[in-house]
Protein backbone atom coordinates (compact mmCIF):
# COMPACT_ATOMS: atom_id res chain seq x y z
CA UNK A 1 0.00 0.00 0.00
CA UNK A 2 1.06 3.51 -0.91
CA UNK A 3 2.69 5.81 1.67
CA UNK A 4 2.90 8.85 -0.70
CA UNK A 5 -0.49 10.29 -1.30
CA UNK A 6 -1.06 11.89 -4.67
CA UNK A 7 -4.70 13.20 -6.65
CA UNK A 8 -6.38 10.81 -8.20
CA UNK A 9 -6.36 13.62 -11.35
CA UNK A 10 -5.57 16.44 -12.47
CA UNK A 11 -6.34 18.20 -15.93
CA UNK A 12 -5.39 20.85 -18.23
CA UNK A 13 -5.65 22.40 -21.89
CA UNK A 14 -2.99 22.84 -24.25
CA UNK A 15 -0.14 25.38 -23.05
CA UNK A 16 -1.86 24.99 -19.75
CA UNK A 17 0.16 24.34 -16.18
CA UNK A 18 -0.68 21.21 -13.86
CA UNK A 19 0.71 21.09 -11.08
CA UNK A 20 0.55 17.83 -9.03
CA UNK A 21 1.43 17.09 -5.08
CA UNK A 22 2.95 14.13 -3.25
CA UNK A 23 2.25 14.39 0.56
CA UNK A 24 4.33 11.82 2.72
CA UNK A 25 5.98 12.22 6.14
CA UNK A 26 9.18 13.02 8.27
CA UNK A 27 10.42 9.00 7.00
CA UNK A 28 10.12 9.22 3.41
CA UNK A 29 9.97 12.60 1.84
CA UNK A 30 10.90 14.16 4.80
CA UNK A 31 14.21 13.47 5.38
CA UNK A 32 15.28 11.86 1.53
CA UNK A 33 14.96 13.02 -2.17
CA UNK A 34 11.94 12.99 -3.80
CA UNK A 35 11.83 11.34 -7.62
CA UNK A 36 8.67 11.89 -10.52
CA UNK A 37 7.53 9.15 -12.95
CA UNK A 38 5.93 9.54 -16.00
CA UNK A 39 3.70 6.27 -17.21
CA UNK A 40 2.45 6.70 -20.58
CA UNK A 41 0.02 4.00 -21.43
CA UNK A 42 0.85 0.27 -21.79
CA UNK A 43 4.46 1.49 -21.59
CA UNK A 44 7.26 1.26 -18.32
CA UNK A 45 7.02 4.03 -16.03
CA UNK A 46 10.10 6.53 -17.15
CA UNK A 47 12.16 8.54 -14.53
CA UNK A 48 11.24 12.01 -14.84
CA UNK A 49 12.49 13.65 -11.98
CA UNK A 50 15.56 12.91 -9.39
CA UNK A 51 16.76 14.17 -6.49
CA UNK A 52 13.39 16.32 -5.68
CA UNK A 53 14.35 18.64 -8.77
CA UNK A 54 16.72 17.18 -11.09
CA UNK A 55 16.06 16.26 -14.81
CA UNK A 56 17.50 13.09 -16.37
CA UNK A 57 18.83 14.01 -19.62
CA UNK A 58 16.37 14.48 -22.71
CA UNK A 59 13.59 15.14 -20.04
CA UNK A 60 12.00 18.86 -21.39
CA UNK A 61 12.57 21.71 -19.31
CA UNK A 62 8.84 21.77 -19.48
CA UNK A 63 8.72 19.64 -16.21
CA UNK A 64 9.70 20.85 -12.75
CA UNK A 65 9.88 19.45 -9.25
CA UNK A 66 10.02 21.03 -5.98
CA UNK A 67 10.03 19.65 -2.12
CA UNK A 68 9.32 21.60 1.04
CA UNK A 69 9.27 19.37 4.07
CA UNK A 70 6.78 16.74 4.17
CA UNK A 71 5.32 17.49 0.56
CA UNK A 72 6.55 17.78 -3.07
CA UNK A 73 5.59 18.67 -6.31
CA UNK A 74 6.03 18.22 -9.88
CA UNK A 75 4.76 21.39 -12.16
CA UNK A 76 4.23 20.54 -16.41
CA UNK A 77 4.24 23.63 -17.75
CA UNK A 78 3.17 25.01 -21.46
CA UNK A 79 0.90 21.00 -21.10
CA UNK A 80 1.06 18.97 -24.39
CA UNK A 81 -1.03 16.33 -25.86
CA UNK A 82 1.93 13.97 -25.40
CA UNK A 83 1.90 14.97 -21.49
CA UNK A 84 -0.91 12.60 -21.13
CA UNK A 85 -0.44 9.85 -18.99
CA UNK A 86 0.10 8.65 -14.89
CA UNK A 87 2.11 10.21 -12.67
CA UNK A 88 4.05 9.04 -9.75
CA UNK A 89 5.97 10.45 -7.29
CA UNK A 90 8.39 8.15 -4.83
CA UNK A 91 10.46 8.52 -2.35
CA UNK A 92 13.37 6.73 -0.06
CA UNK A 93 11.80 5.21 3.56
CA UNK A 94 13.48 5.03 6.37
CA UNK A 95 12.18 1.42 6.58
CA UNK A 96 14.86 0.42 4.05
CA UNK A 97 12.29 0.64 0.98
CA UNK A 98 11.06 3.10 -1.93
CA UNK A 99 7.57 4.32 -0.93
CA UNK A 100 5.37 4.94 -4.30
CA UNK A 101 2.89 8.18 -4.69
CA UNK A 102 -0.75 6.53 -5.42
CA UNK A 103 -0.62 7.80 -9.35
CA UNK A 104 -1.86 11.02 -10.52
CA UNK A 105 -3.34 10.76 -13.73
CA UNK A 106 -3.19 13.95 -15.91
CA UNK A 107 -5.82 14.34 -18.61
CA UNK A 108 -5.20 17.11 -21.68
CA UNK A 109 -8.74 18.73 -22.59
CA UNK B 1 22.99 1.00 -24.06
CA UNK B 2 21.76 -0.52 -21.31
CA UNK B 3 19.06 -2.95 -21.36
CA UNK B 4 16.57 -4.86 -19.01
CA UNK B 5 14.54 -7.88 -19.98
CA UNK B 6 12.09 -10.01 -18.07
CA UNK B 7 11.23 -13.03 -18.53
CA UNK B 8 9.29 -15.90 -16.65
CA UNK B 9 6.18 -17.78 -16.52
CA UNK B 10 3.16 -15.86 -17.68
CA UNK B 11 0.93 -18.40 -15.48
CA UNK B 12 1.25 -19.68 -11.48
CA UNK B 13 -0.74 -21.82 -9.31
CA UNK B 14 -1.97 -20.06 -5.89
CA UNK B 15 0.37 -21.49 -2.55
CA UNK B 16 3.18 -21.96 -5.96
CA UNK B 17 6.37 -19.79 -5.81
CA UNK B 18 6.74 -17.03 -8.85
CA UNK B 19 10.16 -17.12 -10.68
CA UNK B 20 11.34 -14.52 -12.39
CA UNK B 21 14.74 -13.24 -13.81
CA UNK B 22 15.85 -9.81 -15.53
CA UNK B 23 18.79 -10.14 -18.00
CA UNK B 24 20.85 -6.84 -18.35
CA UNK B 25 22.72 -6.49 -21.93
CA UNK B 26 24.61 -3.35 -22.92
CA UNK B 27 26.08 -3.15 -19.24
CA UNK B 28 27.89 -4.95 -16.35
CA UNK B 29 25.23 -5.48 -13.37
CA UNK B 30 28.47 -5.86 -11.39
CA UNK B 31 28.90 -2.14 -11.52
CA UNK B 32 29.12 -0.93 -7.95
CA UNK B 33 27.02 2.44 -8.95
CA UNK B 34 23.51 0.20 -9.26
CA UNK B 35 21.35 -1.25 -7.48
CA UNK B 36 18.83 -3.95 -9.21
CA UNK B 37 15.51 -3.64 -8.17
CA UNK B 38 11.92 -5.10 -8.62
CA UNK B 39 8.51 -3.41 -8.75
CA UNK B 40 5.55 -4.54 -9.57
CA UNK B 41 1.67 -3.03 -10.77
CA UNK B 42 -1.27 -4.83 -10.74
CA UNK B 43 -3.81 -4.07 -13.85
CA UNK B 44 -5.30 -0.63 -13.34
CA UNK B 45 -3.43 0.10 -9.83
CA UNK B 46 -0.15 1.67 -8.70
CA UNK B 47 3.37 0.55 -8.23
CA UNK B 48 4.34 -1.24 -6.04
CA UNK B 49 8.22 -2.28 -4.69
CA UNK B 50 9.69 -5.52 -4.13
CA UNK B 51 12.85 -5.13 -3.43
CA UNK B 52 16.36 -4.53 -4.79
CA UNK B 53 19.87 -6.38 -4.73
CA UNK B 54 23.70 -4.79 -4.56
CA UNK B 55 26.06 -7.14 -6.43
CA UNK B 56 27.55 -7.56 -3.42
CA UNK B 57 24.43 -9.98 -2.75
CA UNK B 58 22.87 -7.35 0.06
CA UNK B 59 19.22 -7.11 -0.59
CA UNK B 60 16.85 -4.64 0.67
CA UNK B 61 12.36 -5.67 0.78
CA UNK B 62 9.57 -4.31 0.95
CA UNK B 63 8.32 -4.66 4.66
CA UNK B 64 5.10 -5.90 3.22
CA UNK B 65 6.58 -8.65 1.25
CA UNK B 66 9.51 -9.29 3.15
CA UNK B 67 8.36 -12.78 4.04
CA UNK B 68 7.98 -14.11 1.01
CA UNK B 69 10.35 -12.85 -1.38
CA UNK B 70 13.91 -13.79 -2.52
CA UNK B 71 16.07 -11.25 -4.83
CA UNK B 72 19.32 -13.12 -6.01
CA UNK B 73 21.87 -12.31 -8.37
CA UNK B 74 24.16 -14.52 -11.12
CA UNK B 75 27.03 -12.13 -12.11
CA UNK B 76 28.40 -14.32 -14.45
CA UNK B 77 24.96 -14.09 -16.48
CA UNK B 78 24.52 -10.88 -16.00
CA UNK B 79 21.05 -11.56 -14.50
CA UNK B 80 19.32 -11.21 -11.21
CA UNK B 81 15.75 -12.77 -10.15
CA UNK B 82 12.48 -12.80 -8.19
CA UNK B 83 11.20 -15.56 -5.99
CA UNK B 84 7.78 -14.86 -4.50
CA UNK B 85 6.47 -17.75 -2.32
CA UNK B 86 2.65 -18.80 -1.22
CA UNK B 87 1.29 -16.45 -4.52
CA UNK B 88 -2.32 -15.68 -4.62
CA UNK B 89 -4.49 -14.02 -6.65
CA UNK B 90 -3.51 -10.71 -5.03
CA UNK B 91 0.12 -11.10 -6.71
CA UNK B 92 -1.04 -10.89 -10.35
CA UNK B 93 0.57 -8.22 -11.86
CA UNK B 94 2.85 -6.69 -14.34
CA UNK B 95 6.31 -6.99 -13.11
CA UNK B 96 9.01 -4.98 -13.55
CA UNK B 97 13.10 -5.14 -13.53
CA UNK B 98 14.44 -1.98 -13.71
CA UNK B 99 18.27 -0.48 -12.31
CA UNK B 100 18.28 2.33 -9.88
CA UNK B 101 21.06 4.42 -9.62
CA UNK B 102 23.22 4.34 -5.83
CA UNK B 103 22.68 7.66 -4.07
CA UNK B 104 24.24 6.30 -1.31
CA UNK B 105 22.18 3.77 -1.11
CA UNK B 106 18.98 6.02 -0.11
CA UNK B 107 17.64 5.83 -3.98
CA UNK B 108 14.40 5.80 -5.71
CA UNK B 109 15.86 6.92 -8.79
CA UNK B 110 15.16 3.83 -10.86
CA UNK B 111 16.46 5.27 -14.29
CA UNK B 112 16.60 2.15 -16.21
CA UNK B 113 13.32 0.00 -16.30
CA UNK B 114 12.49 -3.21 -18.78
CA UNK B 115 9.16 -3.88 -20.60
CA UNK B 116 7.55 -5.38 -17.96
CA UNK B 117 6.09 -9.19 -18.02
CA UNK B 118 2.00 -10.24 -17.35
CA UNK B 119 2.13 -12.60 -14.27
CA UNK B 120 -1.34 -14.13 -13.24
CA UNK B 121 -2.31 -16.23 -10.51
CA UNK B 122 -4.84 -18.80 -11.55
CA UNK B 123 -5.31 -22.35 -10.75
Amino acid sequence: QSVLTQPPSASGTPGQRVTISCSGSSSNIGSNYVYWYQQLPGTAPKLLIHRNNQRPSGVPDRFSGSKSGTSASLAISGLRSEDEADYYCAAWDDSLSVSFGTGTKVTVL
Amino acid sequence: QVQLQESGPGLVKPSQTLSLTCTVSGGSISSGSYYWTWIRQPAGKGLEWIGRIYPSGSTDYNPSLKSRVTISVDTSKNQFSLKLSSVTAADTAVYYCARSLHYGGRSGALDIWGQGTMVTVSS
